[in-house]
This record gives C-alpha cells, structure tokens and sequence, in this order.
C-alpha cells in the first residue's frame, strides 16, 4: 500500500522557536509538496520539488524553507514560528511521468503560542 | 487568487439523496482532480478528468467538464452517512509547472 508519513500528526510550538516538519514517500515519486491548509483558504502551495536538492517556491514561502537531501524525503523548516504560522500543514507526493494524482500524508497539525 | 473555486461552500442532504457541487477555474488546465477529506485527516484522491474529457465515472461519482465555461461538476448519487466529508477540485495546469491549485472546497452532511 503506497505511503506518504509525516512525522508527527500535532505539534506545539512558541514563537520563535524552529520547527521542522518530515514527510517521507515509500513510492519513488520524483514530485514532492507542501500546502498549508487553513478554514476559508483551502490549500496553498508553500514549495514543492521536483528532484532531490531541487524547490521551487509555491504561492506562500514566506517564513518557511524546505529541506530534499535524498527522494524519499522533503522536510519543511519554519526557522522562527509564529502564530500566524498555527495551521494544517499537509505533505504530498506524485509521479512526474504521470501528471497523475497527489498522494497526501495524514496531515501536521502546528500550534504556535 | 485561487484557480479553482467550489459551490456551495456546504451541503446538507439526507441519505440516499444525490450531492452535486461545482468547479470553477480561471485558466486552461492539463486536468481537473477531485478529491475527498474527511475531518483533521489529510486529502484522497477521487477521480481525474482530462481537459480533451467531457464526462467520467467511477462508482456512485460522476464527475463533468466543460472547458469553454472553464467548470467541473462532482456528483455523489444515493449518498451514505459515510460520504460526508468536505471535497476539493484541484485543476493540473501545464504551464504552472508540475504543481496541482486546490480550490476552497465543499463541506458535505449526509444526514442519516
């Protein structure tokens, strides 16, 4: 069965402080995304890659960087959390052959205080 | 602004009640994407239409397109209690790069 885990479902934060989010792909994909998901808003696109070390900035990558050191793997770093930074922060990946469908991880749940 | 836009922003119906909610876009697409989330859990995917499809089925869905009014359609027939959940289109632009826009999506009750 195809997975995408993000580390940790909920997190709490303070402000200031740095915070990073792991997501990992069990499915080869070369495609790799991170959206924020906020009530009203629906998913917006903080980065995605396209290749390992490769990121292109989404539609929001202000206050966050992100971090793909080896496929499998895309980390995205808040490097100092603020509130308005409390969100969803869902992960997803796909195939770059297909132009197919986003597999997404269960969602990170972040409060910063 | 966000590519695709969904209506109504919520839905209530009963079960066995068919649920339609709509799609909205404002550029030329490579594909459209419907997907489903139920409450604090990430999204799945439902089914894709490519922009040269008018019309697809997978199950109790059915989902639509038309280009020239740049819209897509998502129908749930005979809905279930287990159906409820909020819904999203997603719109596949080429010259966007190998990235997927979602709009704001549709909460769906379904009332036993």
């Amino acid at each position: 069965d195809v997975k995408v885990t993000q580390s940790s479902r909920y997190l709490v934060k303070r402000t200031g402080e740095k915070v990073f989010l792991e997501c990992v792909q069990d499915m080869d994909h070369e495609n790799m995304f991170w959206y924020r998901q906020d009530p009203g808003l629906g998913l917006r696109l903080i980065y995605f890659s396209y290749d390992v070390k490769m990121k292109e900035k989404g539609d929001i990558p202000e206050g966050y960087s992100v971090s793909r050191e080896k496929k499998e793997r895309f980390s995205l770093i808040l490097e100092s959390a603020s509130t308005n930074q409390t969100s969803m922060y869902l992960c997803a990946s796909r195939s770059r052959v297909s132009w197919g469908e986003l597999f997404f991880g269960e969602g990170s749940r972040l409060t910063v205080l | 602004s966000q590519q695709g836009e969904e209506d109504p922003q919520a839905l209530s119906i009963q079960e066995g009640e068919n649920a339609t909610m709509n799609c909205s876009y404002k550029t030329s697409i490579n594909n459209l994407q419907w997907y489903r989330q139920n409450s604090g859990r990430g999204l799945v995917h439902l089914i894709l239409i490519r922009s040269n499809e008018r019309e697809k089925h997978s199950g109790r869905l059915r989902v639509t397109l038309d280009t020239s009014k740049k819209s897509s359609s998502l129908l749930i027939t005979a809905s279930r209690a287990a159906d409820t959940a909020s819904y999203f289109c997603a719109t596949d632009v080429r010259a966007a790069g190998n990235k997927l826009t979602f709009g704001g999506g549709t909460r769906v009750l379904v009332k036993p």
